[in-house]
């Protein structure tokens, strides 16, 4: 079983449409939680960083760590055409190993005018 | 630059040569980490540099896989006798000492036939 688990859709929905992405994991040390989004043959773009369980809002964006349950969650509002793109959850334990994330497989989303 | 900057972009190779892979970080970066990004594994972690200190190479899937970092700055990811399972995206990232945002390249994609 992969450390973090991360359904890959494809998800498609219309413009305007709320859009909920989530994960999993199985490793109570990871503190640092983050969402990337990925374009086409671009590299992945930090959209969300957040630390331990809670909420955290930027604009049209926002994730939720509940580290209870081991669930990290990114919301989507009012989505756009531009929103098209592969998400991608990340993780790290932090201190020494801040930088070695551990990727969730990516959700691809689509979102039709 | 203004980002962290990758070349070549795309690497075509035979199996069993040797590949050298560059990235030249944000200025002012001291952490500097390499990842891979594959169809059938997603991105997984390869290498983290943190400014002198000895690098985290726990990723590195096998010893024909090897990095270095010169000056605290440029780093070279070097593949030996590729074979067709090394086919993938690498990608580099850099981030501050403090690591809380990890900006990452546009990758080399590397093809071995």
């Amino acid at each position: 079983q992969k450390e973090v688990e991360q359904d890959p859709g494809p998800l498609s929905v219309p413009e305007g449409a709320i859009v909920s992405l989530n994960c999993t994991y199985s490793n109570s040390a990871f503190q640092y939680f983050m969402w990337y989004r990925q374009y086409s043959r671009k590299g992945p773009e930090l959209l969300m960083y957040t630390y331990s369980s809670g909420n955290k809002e930027d604009g049209r964006f926002t994730a939720q760590v509940d580290k209870s349950s081991k669930y990290i969650s990114l919301f989507i509002r009012d989505s756009q055409p531009s929103d098209s793109a592969t998400y991608l959850c990340a993780m790290s334990a932090g201190g020494t190993s801040y930088g070695k994330l551990t990727f969730g497989q990516g959700t691809i989303l689509t979102v039709h005018p | 630059g203004a980002g962290v900057s990758q070349s070549p972009s795309n690497k075509v190779t035979e199996k069993g040569k040797d590949v050298e892979l560059r990235c030249d970080p944000i200025s002012g970066h001291t952490a500097l980490y390499w990842y891979r990004q594959s169809l059938g594994q997603g991105l997984e972690f390869l290498i983290y540099f943190q400014g002198n200190s000895a690098p985290d190479k726990s990723g590195l899937p096998s010893d024909r896989f090897s990095a270095e970092r010169t000056g605290g700055s440029v780093s070279t990811l070097t593949i030996q006798r590729t074979q067709q399972e090394d086919s993938a995206v690498y990608l580099c990232a850099s981030s501050t000492r403090s690591g809380n945002t990890i900006y990452f390249g546009e990758g080399s994609w590397l093809t071995v036939v």
